[in-house]
């Protein structure tokens, strides 16, 4: 079946440092959707990409599309402690139901 | 709105025994979902309803069942817990997917359940 990856699992970063977390789908998807889940929380839709080569930004957040629809990635300009979370992508299966990665677990030092 | 609603929030058993995790939307939601998140595998899904009275099987569906008799709940079962079924349980809701336009199908979940079996 289908399988969603994310690398890496786990990020350490220093305060005002950039972060990125990548996302690969095992089949071509229709869109892909990203979730952000603060510790002892829950998850919370953040965006939804559905071209290929797609990109959206949310402030310091930029959402990329791959060329392929395949793949996919987040990046946060200049971490700040407010972006401690851990970050999931996914993707619609064969049943259009989603798939969730692995997650990105982020941890930002003040 | 209080969105989607889950209980309880904790809860503890012995193997063998079994318990009914509830959830409950008040956004008119078509579709209902129950995951399971473990560490570092992410959201599994366990079981969804695209609609009152039908239910499908997800990824991990075994040693679950699941009933929606009414639009806004969407319940989860254990007949017999395992120390296997040790997790933390979220529900989550959406209108149909869409794929493009404006009906993006996100997800709304709840705070979710912190089981743990013994």
């Amino acid at each position: 079946g289908q399988q969603v990856m994310q690398i890496p699992q786990y990020q350490h970063v220093q305060e005002g440092e950039d972060f990125t977390t990548y996302c690969n789908s095992s089949t071509t998807l229709s869109n892909i959707q990203w979730y952000k889940q603060r510790p002892g929380g829950h998850p919370v839709f953040l965006i939804q990409l559905v071209k290929s080569g797609e990109v959206k930004k949310q402030k310091r957040l930029t959402f990329q599309f791959g060329e392929a629809k395949k793949n996919s990635s987040l990046h946060i300009t200049a971490t700040q402690t407010t972006d401690v979370g851990t970050y999931f992508c996914a993707g619609p299966n064969a049943g259009n139901m989603l798939t969730f990665g692995g997650g990105t677990r982020l941890m930002v030092k003040p | 709105n209080a969105g989607v609603t889950q209980t309880p929030k904790f809860r503890v058993l012995k193997t063998g025994q079994s318990m009914t995790l509830l959830c409950a939307q008040d956004m008119n939601h078509e579709y209902m979902y129950w995951y399971r998140q473990d560490p570092g595998m992410g959201l599994r899904l366990i079981h969804y309803s695209v609609g009152e009275g039908t239910t499908a099987k997800g990824e991990v569906p075994d040693g679950y069942n699941v009933s929606r008799l009414k639009k806004q709940n969407f319940l989860l079962g254990l007949e017999s817990a395992a120390p296997s079924q040790t997790s933390v349980y979220f529900c989550a809701s959406s209108y149909p997917r869409g794929g493009t336009g404006k009906n993006t199908g996100e997800l709304f979940f709840g705070e979710g359940s912190r089981l743990t079996v013994l």
